[in-house]
């Protein structure tokens, strides 16, 4: 157990809803990352927020969008789904700004029918 | 562009066949080489972090190791609960994210 608490595992949804995705990260961690992990592309960077501040952006899409709470967990929203958004989204978590000891979590299985 | 390679793509060893997986990367400012094991529907599961060329860490039957220009996971006599995909990624000082690799998805046969 990393620690790492996602919530749902698993959602099924329709082409052109909205979902949201929380993550809380480990105790005393910082920084919150999401990634998206789909057959045909490995693990792609979607985000990272630190201490509540957005720290840097990947490769995320005009419709998802993420924040941090000031209880440190975090959200992504992810609206208007389309059935290639269909993939396991993972939350990390590390102490620090600078990526050292990322920690992921158990990811939310994400179908888009 | 910052890329991370990693082979072979897929890796078949019977139990006790020791062997090694490669990630290479791109050689400029490099923070830190990480390594994950990743089981079929579940999150990396972190196992090293690598710092410097020369640098070594062991867990059990696995040990990684570090150059300028890549890093290898070394299993040794390894068993079928060692079946997963194994992942590198790299941090780079230019930003706090991990680039992974494609993976290697071992498997070892009783």
């Amino acid at each position: 157990d990393s620690g790492v608490t996602q919530t749902p595992k698993h959602l099924i949804t329709a082409t052109g809803q909205r979902v949201t995705l929380r993550c809380s990260p480990r105790s005393g961690d910082l920084s919150v990352y999401w990634y998206q992990q789909s057959l045909d592309q490995g693990l792609q960077f979607l985000i990272q927020y630190y201490n509540g501040e957005e720290r840097a952006k990947g490769n995320i899409l005009e419709r998802f969008s993420a924040q941090q709470f000031p209880d440190l967990h975090s959200e992504l929203n992810l609206s208007s789904l389309e059935l290639g958004d269909s993939a396991l989204y993972f939350c990390a978590s590390s102490v620090d700004t600078y990526g050292n000891t990322i920690y992921f979590g158990e990811g939310s299985w994400l179908t888009v029918v | 562009e910052d890329q991370v390679t990693q082979s072979p793509e897929a890796l078949r060893l019977q139990e006790g066949e020791s062997s090694s997986l490669n990630c290479s990367y791109t050689v400029s400012g490099l923070r830190g080489l990480f390594w994950y094991r990743q089981d079929p529907g579940k999150g990396p599961e972190f196992l090293f972090t690598l710092y410097s060329a020369g640098e070594e860490k062991e867990k059990e039957r696995l040990k990684a190791t570090l150059t300028k220009k890549e890093s290898f996971l070394h299993i040794t006599a390894p068993k079928p609960e060692d079946s997963a995909t194994y992942l590198c990624a790299a941090l780079w000082a230019s930003g706090s994210r991990l680039t992974f690799g494609e993976g290697t998805q071992l498997t070892v046969n009783p």
